[in-house]
């Protein structure tokens, strides 16, 4: 069970194009979505919180306009990179929180090239 | 959210347990301890987190000392597969997880 899924596993884009990322949570419902990032040899670094049917939480340095994030239901939150840049590239990687639990559980990660 | 300390690398040999240190002496009260594992280009796995007594799942045990300063993590027998970046965590329930630089565990055989 708690099983979170991505889509894509991996994408290339050109640089100033944008690309949507989804994350799904399979066998549960989440109120609350988390999108991290990770760039190489690096630990994760949380860029948002979302709760569905309301707007995302940024952490302070992400830019809110630039990566749009939606949970339109409890099992679904999309990530979109708006005017991708060479800098963006990196893995991402969505958890989800059991509604009225703790734990998170972890997608397998997007890793995103742009050309 | 605390602050937590953990040793940058670790090697254990395939079979034996693995004993992972984190120093949390900044913890408060109503803070757990979490460990999650990333496994190579893969997202993190919750593996356990206790309040202030020992846990035990079917994937590790996890000790608190009584003051909670400082945990463990045990991974009774180590396997190839255990090979990845293990990270300690304190957080207050129903918030955000900062992840630090973790301990990369090398399982040899």
């Amino acid at each position: 069970g708690a099983v979170v899924s991505q889509h894509p596993s991996w994408v290339i884009c050109k640089s100033g194009t944008s690309v949507k990322i989804e994350c799904r949570s399979l066998d549960f419902q989440a109120t609350t979505m988390f999108w991290y990032r990770q760039f190489p040899k690096q630990s994760l670094m949380l860029m948002a919180t979302s709760n569905e049917g309301s707007k995302a939480t940024y952490e302070q340095g992400v830019e809110k306009d630039k990566f749009l994030i939606n949970h339109a239901s409890l099992t679904l939150s999309t990530l979109t990179v708006t005017s991708a840049h060479p800098e963006d590239s990196s893995f991402y990687i969505c958890s989800a929180q059991l509604a009225g639990g703790y734990e998170q559980y972890f997608g397998p990660g997007t890793r995103l090239t742009v050309t | 959210d605390a602050k937590t300390t953990q040793p940058p690398s670790m090697d254990c040999a395939e079979g034996r347990a693995a004993n992972l240190p984190c120093n949390h002496s900044t913890i408060s009260g109503n803070e757990y301890v979490y460990w999650y594992r990333q496994i190579h280009s893969q997202g993190p796995q919750y593996i356990i987190h206790g309040l202030k007594n020992n846990e035990t799942n079917e994937m590790a045990s996890l000790i608190i000392t009584e003051d909670r300063k400082s945990s463990t993590l045990i991974l009774p027998h180590a396997t190839l597969r255990d090979t990845a970046v293990y990270y300690c965590i304190v957080r207050v329930n129903d918030y955000k997880l900062s992840f630090g630089a973790g301990t990369t565990v090398t399982v040899r055989a």
